[in-house]
């Protein structure tokens, strides 16, 4: 089946680790996203990749870091630079080109 | 200034009548587009409806339509003949620009409940 697999669902780590995200998708899609999601609050952007081997910064990529070596792949790694890591992330591809963004299931970090 | 409003932080709606839920967005480029996505508890995002900014007609996709009023910024959402999994949350979010990354900005969501 075609889609995109986030993994874990949920993350535990403690304050002063880094933790990396995983995003894979079958898709075939160009593009792919980080969102950050915290309660009573929309989707924020923190880094997109267009293509292989390139990415872009979104609004909150502060204490964040992406890699696009595979086309499928697109992880994050959430670094101890990142002031309140705790949220709900979410990764989303599409087709270059196109407008609709396909989500995985999320991964929910807790940092204590 | 927000980008994407939406003023309603709640809503309830009794099964089997139609629901509007409420966003307003801002832009200054002609061309955007206009995306519904809902997410249900288990917190995937699933996308819903589209509507760009130079289509004529308002999108339609099964039991959701989009209320497009280019005027007055706005793009409501339908939902007729609610269901008790219609209950989620519902974002609205725009996506501007035409050539290259076009980025996706989100609403703070509506949450719906479908009362029995």
């Amino acid at each position: 089946d075609g889609g995109i697999t986030q993994s874990p669902k949920y993350l535990f780590r403690k304050e002063g680790q880094n933790v990396t995200l995983s995003c894979e998708q079958n898709l075939n899609h160009d593009a792919m996203y980080w969102y950050r999601q915290d309660p009573g609050q929309g989707l924020r952007l923190i880094y997109y990749s267009q293509i292989v081997n390139d990415f872009q910064k979104g609004d909150i990529a502060e204490g964040y870091s992406v890699s696009r070596e595979k086309k499928e792949s697109f992880p994050l790694t959430v670094t101890s630079a990142q002031k309140n890591p705790t949220a709900f992330y979410l990764c989303a591809t599409s087709i270059r080109d196109t407008y609709e963004q396909y989500f995985g299931p999320g991964t929910r970090l807790t940092v204590t | 200034a927000q980008k994407i409003t939406q003023t309603q932080p709640g809503m309830f709606v009794q099964e089997k009548e139609a629901v509007t839920l409420d966003c307003t967005y801002d832009t200054s480029d002609p061309s955007y587009g206009l995306f519904w996505y809902k997410q249900p508890s288990s917190g995937e995002m699933i996308f819903l409806i589209y509507q760009g900014s130079y289509d004529q007609q308002n999108a339609t996709e099964g039991r959701y339509s989009l209320n497009f009023q280019k005027a007055r910024k706005s793009a409501n959402l339908v939902i007729s003949a609610s269901q008790l999994g219609d209950s989620a949350m519902y974002f609205c979010a725009m996506r501007e620009g035409l050539r290259g990354y076009q980025k996706v900005t989100f609403g703070t969501g509506t949450k719906l409940q479908v009362i029995p």
